[in-house]
């Protein structure tokens, strides 16, 4: 089955700076890639996603950019801040199966004022 | 107003009980899907169901069961079987199985003591 690594783990950066975070997976028949934001004890939200026949995609300051060839896509955030702060996932759909999406273990945002 | 309920948002359980937690969408969506959320761990399959009166198991079935009798409702229950029940449930539903968008609840807290 699909397997979605995430990193990094934990991401601080200053507000106003780029945040960047990176996702790998392993089923080259995957084709659907969202990235959701958790916003603390409440369920995940999607922010942007993109499809295989589209290498970037990009929605006011956020913006993301997929690899088939390497099987990685990224997430980046221009201009953070402080509502930005979130645990964000990224994830990828199983190539054709029916369970869904895998999720990676998720990246914890922390926008430094 | 469209979207997914879960309830209630904490509960309490004592061990050795079987719980139930309510999943409710008025989005008209075929899928629905149950996820387990811990610390560090990302989200993690429980069950999953594609179409009313089918189910499947996902990565992490044992000690839950789940019915699916109507299209709108989806509910979990964690058997005393689970091992370690306490944790963070997210349930989410989308328009069919596969490369499509999944929306989430607002999540059930359930601690077992």
């Amino acid at each position: 089955g699909e397997n979605v690594e995430q990193h990094p783990s934990t991401l601080s950066v200053q507000e106003g700076d780029s945040a960047v975070i990176k996702c790998t997976y392993s089923d080259s028949a995957s084709n659907y890639f969202p990235w959701y934001k958790q916003e603390l004890g409440k369920g995940p939200q999607l922010i942007i996603d993109i499809r295989s026949n589209v290498g970037e995609k990009k929605d006011q300051r956020i913006a993301v950019t997929l690899n088939k060839t390497a099987k990685h896509f990224s997430l980046h955030i221009t201009e953070t801040q402080p509502e930005d702060s979130a645990v964000y996932f990224c994830a990828a759909d199983s190539g054709g199966g029916a369970d869904g999406l895998t999720f990676g273990k998720g990246t914890h945002l922390i926008i430094q004022p | 107003d469209g979207g997914i309920t879960q309830s209630p948002k904490y509960l309490f359980r004592k061990e050795g009980q079987n719980v139930t937690l309510s999943c409710e969408q008025n989005l008209n969506h075929d899928a629905m899907y149950w996820y387990r959320q811990d610390p560090g761990q990302g989200l993690r399959l429980i069950y999953y169901s594609q179409i009313v009166n089918d189910f499947q198991k996902g990565d992490i079935a044992e000690g839950y069961s789940v019915s699916r009798e109507k299209k709108e409702s989806f509910p979990l229950t964690v058997t005393s079987a689970q091992k370690n029940p306490t944790a963070f449930y997210l349930c989410a539903s989308s328009r069919g199985p596969g490369p499509y968008e999944q929306y989430f609840g607002p999540g059930t807290r359930l601690t077992v003591t």
